[in-house]
């Protein structure tokens, strides 16, 4: 069974940095692009950024491009999103996804349950 | 900027059907978008319905489908059933390893 359990959400002042972490498991995690995807509450879904099977290929939405960064480590079977520069628009529940496939052209597939992020002074 | 244009919101009749739809603010959707579908209910994450424009999701009932109507992706069920209550989210692939959602269609089955 694909299981993926996001951690490391929490309250952050604006400006402040934040590291997402999202471990998988049920599946063979390099074979899989993965994804974030955010959602403010009460509002739709806004993908944020992507990486392929071999973490040769990233995308980010322009919101958080030059501020975050997505990464994966095979020998922990994890997904990983280092946020920068935080600002209050960045308050969101995040949400680590499991691709269709290894590339980045793949889509969302398998979602986990999401980690908080609150950036308030 | 690229914007995935989604009804706000649609209703349909218990055991009736309905389209919602995908469309890019300027030019055509097609199958090399990659559109797939999603369904939330409040306080869940959402779920995979559709993926690739028209492959179900493992365990997705045959009454959801998709397809490419004109220039958008469709999302098509049918024999609706109260608990299909819920927002409906499409995603579509610009290239370049972006993806984008469109802003979600509330479905009301009444």
């Amino acid at each position: 069974e694909v299981q993926l359990v996001e951690s490391g959400g929490g309250l952050v002042q604006p400006g402040r940095s934040l590291r997402l972490s999202c471990a998988a498991s049920g599946f063979t995690f390099d074979d899989y692009a993965m994804h974030w995807v955010r959602q403010v509450p009460g509002k739709g879904l806004e993908w944020v950024s992507g990486i392929s099977w071999n973490g040769g290929s990233v995308g980010y939405a322009d919101s958080v491009k030059g501020r975050f960064t997505i990464s994966r480590d095979s020998a922990k079977n994890s997904l990983y999103l280092q946020m920068n520069s935080l600002r209050a628009e960045d308050t969101a529940l995040y949400y680590c996804a499991k691709a269709t496939s290894g590339y980045s052209s793949s889509s969302p597939n398998y979602w986990g349950q999401g980690t908080l992020v609150t950036v308030s002074s | 900027q690229t914007v995935v244009t989604q009804e706000p919101s649609f209703s349909v009749s218990p055991g009736g059907t309905v389209t919602l739809t995908c469309g890019l603010s300027s030019g055509s959707v097609s199958t090399s978008y990659y559109p797939s579908w999603y369904q939330q209910t409040p306080g869940q994450a959402p779920r995979t319905l559709i993926y690739s424009t028209n492959t179900r999701s493992s365990g997705v009932p045959d009454r959801f489908s998709g397809s490419i109507l004109g220039n958008k992706a469709a999302l098509t069920i049918t024999g609706a059933q109260a608990d299909d209550e819920s927002d409906y989210y499409c995603v579509l692939y610009l290239g370049r390893a972006i993806w984008v959602f469109g802003g979600g269609t509330k479905l009301t089955v009444l």
